[in-house]
């Protein structure tokens, strides 16, 4: 099957901090997207990354797609406290019609 | 415009019944995926469909099954449930299957089998 890791498993920060997340794998994939997930609810999409290489913004949020395809990180600049939650990596290979998740980077901003 | 929709939002059921889960997706996206979410785990996968066919099937037994009808919403089920069937069911829509085309998830539905 397909091995993701995703590291750190969790991160305690101080309001203002900056963050790093990664997802690395022994295979390649084709599509990276990063998730954030709230206690009791549904996954919501950050980021897509389409090209090796790709990087990406949106607002605080910054991610790219690794050259060798097999990995990804997510950066979060001056973190607030909403930024609290579950931030899931989900590749997707070419051919498969199925999201990967990792096991997820659970984030405490302390105001 | 609503994003997806499930229902119901929480379920309790005791071992040996079944199941019903339900999804709408989001106006104008024609595919469907479920995942089954366990307590401190990340999604994983268990149907996808597209224009009311089945396109891929995750490692789960034949117990769960789903169908899609021709407004594009959903229904998954699960037979003889077990204690380890609990947990956060999501659906999530695109537009179609391509590999730019986002997932967008819902809600979800929380089971607890007892």
């Amino acid at each position: 099957g397909q091995q993701l890791n995703q590291s750190p498993q969790s991160m305690f920060i101080q309001e203002g901090e900056d963050v790093s997340m990664n997802c690395t794998s022994s295979s390649i994939f084709n599509t990276w997207l990063w998730y954030k997930q709230d206690p009791g609810e549904g996954p919501v999409l950050l980021i897509a990354l389409y090209k090796a290489g790709e990087l990406t913004s949106n607002g605080r949020l910054t991610a790219q797609f690794g050259i060798t395809r097999k990995d990804s990180f997510l950066n979060i600049s001056a973190s607030i406290p909403s930024d609290v939650g579950i931030y899931f990596c989900a590749p997707r290979q070419g051919g498969s019609e199925k999201l990967v998740f990792g096991k997820g980077t659970k984030l405490t901003v302390n105001p | 415009d609503a994003g997806v929709t499930q229902s119901p939002t929480h379920l309790i059921k005791t071992r040996g019944q079944h199941v019903t889960l339900r999804c709408s997706p989001i106006s104008g996206h024609k595919s469907v995926s479920w995942y089954q979410q366990v307590l401190g785990q990340g999604p994983q996968f268990i149907f996808q469909y597209y224009e009311k066919e089945e396109r891929g099937r995750g490692n789960f037994p034949d117990r769960f099954s789903a169908r899609q009808f021709p407004n594009y919403s959903s229904e998954l089920n699960v037979n003889a449930l077990l204690l380890g069937d609990s947990a956060l069911y999501l659906c999530a829509s695109s537009l179609g299957v391509g590999l730019t085309d986002t997932q967008y998830f819902g809600p979800g539905t929380r089971l607890t089998v007892l």
